[in-house]
């Protein structure tokens, strides 16, 4: 059974960048997409962007000009970035594992979020 | 970007109820709708996959139906376990997008 860790720092200041990183155990990264998501508080699930162990990543546009999403094979880690964060950047940030089959994509094991909050 | 629509926002069942909750897109999006369930605190778990395939452990009661632009979930007996948030999110295009979610309470 796969299992994420988000770890990274719960409070940053504006204009910085928010940087966490997502530990992948009881698997390997190796052929499949991984996601970030991330939901504000008490509001609904944005998808940030994927990247397949071996590829491009994909981002949303409304954030892709400050997002990089990475992957560390030699850690099986999934790595994400975002620049020039301000206060609409505070949200819980969720790693997945997208399962691809034939007839969809879905996010099949997720991490248990980490708490972000953009403050000075 | 694809917009979902779910209703209600908000629904009120008893213990036992046959409860059916309703997503929407914005335009046709196949059978590449998914449906997760959350609960305080917690991240969301899948619960049916491509419209209409239940995940491996999610309890029968839970289903889906639906393709194009009108999909449902449908719990057939509610259960104390199932008072929760409901979300369906499209896999059809990036960038994927989520309904607003479903806050099912106990009546």
């Amino acid at each position: 059974q796969v299992q994420l860790q988000e770890s990274g720092p719960g409070l940053v200041k504006p204009s910085e960048t928010l940087s966490l990183t997502c530990d992948v155990s009881g698997g390997s990264i190796s052929n499949y997409y991984w996601t970030w998501i991330r939901q504000p508080p008490g509001k609904g699930l944005e998808w940030i962007g994927y990247m397949f162990y071996s590829g491009s990543p994909t981002y949303n546009p409304s954030l892709e000009s400050r997002v990089t999403i990475s992957i560390d094979m030699s850690k099986n880690q999934v790595s994400l970035k975002l620049s020039s964060v301000t206060g609409a950047d505070t949200a819980v940030y969720y790693c997945a594992r997208v399962q691809a089959v034939a007839v969809d994509d879905y996010f099949d094991s997720w991490g248990q979020g980490t708490l972000v909050t953009v403050s000075s | 970007d694809i917009q979902m629509t779910q209703s209600p926002s908000s629904l009120s069942a008893s213990v036992g109820d046959r409860v059916t909750i309703t997503c929407r897109a914005s335009q046709s999006i196949s059978t590449f709708l998914n449906w997760y369930q959350q609960k305080p605190g917690k991240a969301p778990k899948v619960l049916i996959y491509g419209a209409s395939s239940l995940q491996s452990g999610v309890p029968s009661r839970f289903s889906g139906s639906g393709s194009g632009t009108d999909f449902t979930l449908t719990i057939s007996s509610l259960q104390p376990e199932d008072f929760a948030t409901y979300f369906c999110q499209q896999s059809y295009t990036t960038p994927y997008t989520f309904g607003q979610g479903t806050n099912l309470e106990i009546k």
